[in-house]
């Protein structure tokens, strides 16, 4: 079955860095585009970023643009997510969830990973 | 950028009873919609895709409809699992791709 495990995540102090990874496995991860998704604690869904199933077309939240990069690495069916100049409104639970055509709808995700950012 | 507006925020039902959720697009998104539900503490599900098409394993009590900006997300015979967090989602100009706020539906 379709299985995407976060890690990565941890309390952080402002404007420094983290490295966020989502494990797949059940499926074909290079055939699938891979979006994360954040939600705030107590908020809602907030999209942050996609990747096509080539890696070769990255798109980013206006909120995380020229801070946060997605990358994946179809030979270890990885994700990544770097965050970089983190800030206190970073603080959410990322989830790693795998796109139908990149594009279209979300039909999996990943239990989540929690980023605290922290003085 | 697409806003997506939900409504009602919170929905007070009974068990057995029909829920019937709005969700608003700030302009025409097709039928390019999804649903999903959310669970305390657990990841969202997805429930439905292009507006009304149930996710396989998606009982047939939850039923979408709507195109262009209005949407509806339908519960017959609400059951205890049901009482959960709903989003919707549209997929049809990104990005960004845009959520709902999300309705919550809790027992009456």
């Amino acid at each position: 079955q379709v299985q995407l495990l976060e890690s990565g995540g941890g309390v952080v102090q402002p404007g420094r860095s983290l490295r966020l990874s989502c494990v797949a496995s059940g499926f074909t991860f290079s055939n699938y585009g891979m979006h994360w998704v954040r939600q705030a604690p107590g908020k809602g869904l907030e999209w942050v970023t996609v990747i096509w199933y080539d890696g070769n077309k990255k798109h980013y939240a206006d909120s995380v643009k020229g801070r946060f990069t997605i990358s994946r690495d179809n030979s270890e069916n990885t994700l990544y997510l770097q965050m970089n100049s983190l800030r206190d409104e970073d603080t959410a639970v990322y989830y790693c969830a795998r796109a139908v055509g990149a594009t279209r709808w979300v039909d999996y995700w990943g239990q989540g990973t929690l980023v605290t950012v922290s003085s | 950028e697409i806003v997506m507006t939900q409504s009602p925020a919170t929905l007070s039902v009974s068990p057995g009873e029909r829920a019937t959720l709005s969700c608003r697009a700030s302009q025409s998104v097709s039928s390019n919609l999804a649903w999903y539900q959310q669970q305390p503490g657990q990841a969202p599900r997805l429930l439905i895709y292009g507006a009304s098409t149930r996710a396989t394993g998606v009982p047939a009590r939850f039923s979408g409809s709507g195109s262009g900006t209005e949407f509806t997300l339908t519960i017959n015979s609400l059951q205890s699992e049901d009482f959960a967090v709903y989003y919707c989602q549209q997929y049809n100009d990104w990005p960004p791709w845009t959520f709902g706020q999300g309705t919550k539906v809790e027992i009456k």
